[in-house]
Order: structure tokens, then C-alpha cells, then sequence
């Protein structure tokens, strides 16, 4: 299965831009990925999603590299209730057997 | 529109009872998924639901069964419960199959202790 990886906990002060970045070296051609957050005592909450192109939507961006073996979720200004684990996931053809969620990165956002 | 709606919230067993968790997914929404999640193995797939039929299963013992219902709503149960099932369950539903492009939308979870 294709696999993640993400840095354990990242640090961030409020009204700043966060840049959460995710290493996936054996993406093949056609796995989307997905970027999903859990708050504190919540499930996890769909974030964005991409296949090549940068993405963006009202809570983030994302960007994807030319060779597709990195992506990084921007959020452009940190807010408290950004705080939160950050899933980095490939969906490979297939369905949700291939949906593997990773360790995360827990981030943390100073006041 | 309501998100998926998972109950009980909370569940307190014991070791060799049995348990059923239920999902009601977003209206209009076909697919139900369902996963484990502790804190020693992270968020793992039990297995997914569309059109009243399991169309994938993750790696757990035959213990952990479910079915969906003509209105999508699904039930999970896990019967001869060991204290390794403790955990937050958690559900999610999609508009469509769960595939490449499509978005997940969970519950808050049921946590379960088995005692």
C-alpha cells in the first residue's frame, strides 16, 4: 500500500501561515490525496483532496509537487481552532481498503 | 443538512457481552464506512457499506460484523467483546462508493470500554 509520511507535532503561532508537510514516494499515478484534521473528542474532518494540480478551497491549500512525491496543506492564517491531528492519506484505486491513516501530525497553535 | 449521527455516544461492557453500534449518514449519502481508532494503532478501516451491501473489509476477526439498511443507516456489532476492543468507533459516510475523488464525512464516534 502506498504509505505517508508526516512529521510527528509542528508548532505555529495564531494569524500565521502553517505549512504541514507529508513525503509520499510510492504514489503512483492515479492515488488522490486526501488531507483530513481531528479536533479533540471529534472525528476526523475532511480537509481538501488533490491529484496534481495545487488545490484550494475556504480552509486551505494545497500544494502539490511536480513529481507528486510531496504535498504540503497551507493553511494561510492559524487560528486556536486549528488545532488539531492532520491525516496526510492516499486513495488508491480500489476503495477504502487503501484508505491508511498515518501517526498525523498533532499541531500545535500558540495564542 | 444534519452530519452523520452516531449512537450511543458512550458504552460501558463487559468482557464477553456483545454490542451494536449504529450510523445514520448524511441524507442522500450511499456509503457508510466504519473504523477503530486507539491510541496505540491510530484510525484503522473495519469495513464499508453501499447500497445495503459490504463491499470491502479491513483486517479484523469475524467478530466485528455490520449491515446497512434500505435507508443507508447502518449497524455495527461486535460480539464475545475482549478488552482490546476498547475504543472509539467511528463511522463515515459519502455520497457515492468510496473511491479516489470522493470526500468522507464521520461521526463523532461511539467510545466503548470493555471492562
Amino acid at each position: 500500500d502506498a504509505k505517508t509520511t508526516q512529521p510527528n507535532s509542528m508548532e505555529s503561532n495564531e494569524e500565521e501561515p502553517v505549512h504541514l508537510p507529508c513525503n509520499h514516494s510510492t504514489i503512483s499515478g492515479t492515488d488522490y490525496i486526501h488531507w483530513y484534521r481531528q479536533l479533540p473528542s471529534q472525528g476526523p474532518e475532511y480537509v481538501i483532496h488533490g491529484l496534481t494540480s495545487n488545490v484550494n478551497n475556504r480552509m486551505a491549500s494545497l500544494a502539490i509537487a511536480e513529481d507528486r512525491k510531496s504535498s504540503t496543506l497551507i493553511l494561510h492564517r492559524a487560528t486556536l481552532r486549528d488545532a488539531a491531528v492532520y491525516y496526510c492519506i492516499l486513495l488508491t484505486q480500489g476503495g477504502s481498503e487503501k484508505l491508511v491513516f498515518g501517526k498525523g501530525t498533532k499541531l500545535t497553535v500558540n495564542p | 443538512k444534519a452530519g452523520v449521527t452516531q449512537t450511543p455516544r458512550y458504552l460501558i461492557k463487559t468482557r464477553g457481552q456483545q454490542v451494536t453500534l449504529s450510523c445514520s449518514p448524511i441524507s442522500g449519502h450511499r456509503s457508510v464506512s466504519w473504523y477503530q481508532q486507539t491510541p496505540g494503532q491510530g484510525l484503522q478501516f473495519l469495513f464499508e457499506y453501499f447500497s445495503e451491501t459490504q463491499r470491502n473489509k479491513g483486517n479484523f476477526p469475524g467478530r466485528f460484523s455490520g449491515r446497512q439498511f434500505s435507508n443507508s443507516r447502518s449497524e455495527m456489532n461486535v460480539s464475545t467483546l475482549e478488552l482490546g476492543d476498547s475504543a472509539l468507533y467511528l463511522c463515515a459516510s459519502s455520497l457515492d462508493a468510496h473511491g479516489r475523488n470522493e470526500k468522507l464525512f464521520f461521526g463523532s464516534g461511539t467510545q466503548l470500554s470493555v471492562l
